[in-house]
């Protein structure tokens, strides 16, 4: 069975601090797509990046950068220099070679400025 | 512009009062789904169509329902909604199976019962 832990439920740094995002997943499977998603306020959920079960690269995009970790399972985020904006629940997802989406249970960011 | 549009936003029915909510897709993607959130939960996967392949979770309730009259929409039927049917319901959509492409997620329609 799929399955996506964030064990952190909440988190709260001064701007300017970084912080990373912790996802831990289990899947039997050797494909796999691992997503981070962030859904502020308004509701709605914005992808932010997909990684391959191939593909163990960091990734870097300007204030965001991601750790991919198969021997421990893990696909780690981190938000360098944060900003208010930056406030939201972050959610880690899994797909498999199916159509579905495994979703760990968020993790809520508040900036403080 | 929105790729996913959920309407209405905000919906408020009475207990066990039929309600319909609807998606809209710009994207002409093959996978549609609804996903049911409820406060500081993780989104949890009603049903999903590839094409008008009809795929229920196992553990949807039957008074969800789904209707996908053609590539573009997508309905969500709860025919007798519950106090416990509050949540967000997200739409999403996705190119085609198997090829790991993300989903697009619409902004949700709030759906509240009175």
């Amino acid at each position: 069975a799929q399955k996506v832990t964030q064990a952190q439920t909440e988190i709260s740094v001064v701007e300017k601090e970084d912080v990373t995002l912790d996802c831990v997943y289990e899947t039997r499977d050797t494909t796999y797509y691992l997503f981070w998603y962030k859904q502020p306020p308004s509701g709605e959920l914005v992808f932010l990046i997909r990684r391959n079960s191939f593909d163990e690269q960091n990734e870097i995009s300007g204030r965001y950068s991601w750790n991919f970790q198969k021997s421990t399972s893990s696909f780690n985020f981190t938000i360098t220099a944060s900003q208010v904006v930056d406030s939201a629940v972050y959610f880690c997802a899994l797909s498999d070679s199916g159509n579905q989406f495994y979703f760990g249970t968020g993790t809520s960011l508040t900036v403080i400025p | 512009d929105a790729m996913v549009i959920q309407n209405p936003r905000y919906q408020v029915t009475q207990f066990g009062k039929p309600v319909t909510l609807s998606c809209s897709q710009t994207l002409n993607h093959n996978v549609m789904y609804w996903y049911q959130q409820k406060s500081s939960q993780a989104p949890k996967l009603l049903f999903h169509y590839y094409d008008k392949d009809f795929n229920n979770e196992a553990d949807t309730p039957d008074n969800f329902q789904s209707r996908r009259p053609n590539t573009s929409f997508c309905f969500l039927d709860i025919r007798s909604p519950g106090l416990g049917d509050a949540a967000m319901y997200l739409c999403a959509t996705s190119r085609r199976t198997g090829s790991g492409t993300e989903a697009f997620f619409g902004q949700g329609t709030r759906l509240t019962v009175v």
